[in-house]
């Protein structure tokens, strides 16, 4: 059973800190990990996708990549209470059952306070 | 804004009856995925179609079933409603670039099927 860890949280942090949000996964063989933001109420937002170890920035957001210790992180920089929703770490795995899927973590969830 | 659409929005069902969820994705975007995400928890993988063949499914059972479409619309269809069926369904399309496929998935706004 192909799996994804992340801690539930809730992650507090004050506006203006960085917040870290992690994610482990089981499968060696996984090449495609990506974050995904997601508002209560609302569907997941692809925020960042990675997929060479080290880092990738885009703007506040960076994501780490560690294949050899099966481990991809979020930073948010300068965090804004607008970040405030559950992120969802995602990995793809390859199998003869499922093709090419997209595996979740149960998310992170993240308060931003003013 | 995706480019992702789904319908209906919202939809209660009683136990027993069938239900059809559809997806409507952008041109080119030739892989569509299906999800079922109970609350508080991650979407959970149900099946994937590519250019209209199944290529992929997860841990559910026969009674989920879906078609795809050549004009980029897919559809779930989810036979002898459970109460544990009630979730938010969200589909997810991937563009292929130059006939190759690539891995970055786009969901739409999801349906929220509750069943009673």
């Amino acid at each position: 059973q192909k799996e994804v860890e992340q801690n539930s949280g809730p992650l507090s942090v004050p506006e203006g800190a960085i917040a870290s949000l992690n994610c482990t996964y089981s499968d060696r063989g996984s090449q495609s990990f990506f974050w995904y933001r997601q508002y209560s109420g609302k569907s997941p937002e692809l925020i960042m996708s990675i997929y060479s170890n080290g880092d990738k920035e885009d703007g506040r957001f960076t994501a780490q990549l560690n294949k050899a210790s099966q481990y991809v992180s979020l930073l948010i920089r300068d965090s804004q209470p607008s970040d405030s929703a559950t992120y969802l770490c995602a990995v793809n795995i390859t199998s003869a059952e499922a093709g090419t899927a997209l595996i979740f973590g149960k998310g992170t969830t993240l308060s931003v306070s003013s | 804004e995706t480019g992702v659409t789904q319908s209906p929005t919202h939809l209660i069902k009683t136990r027993g009856q069938q239900v059809t969820l559809r997806c409507s994705s952008q041109s080119g975007h030739n892989t569509v995925s299906w999800y079922q995400q109970a609350l508080g928890q991650g979407p959970q993988f149900i099946f994937q179609y590519y250019r209209e063949e199944e290529n992929g499914r997860g841990n559910f059972p026969p009674r989920f079933s879906g078609l795809q479409f050549p004009n980029y619309s897919s559809e779930l269809n989810v036979n002898a409603l459970e109460l544990d069926d009630s979730a938010l369904y969200l589909c997810a399309s991937s563009l292929d670039e130059g006939g190759v496929r690539t891995y970055e998935q786009y969901f739409g706004p999801g349906t929220r099927l509750t069943v009673t």
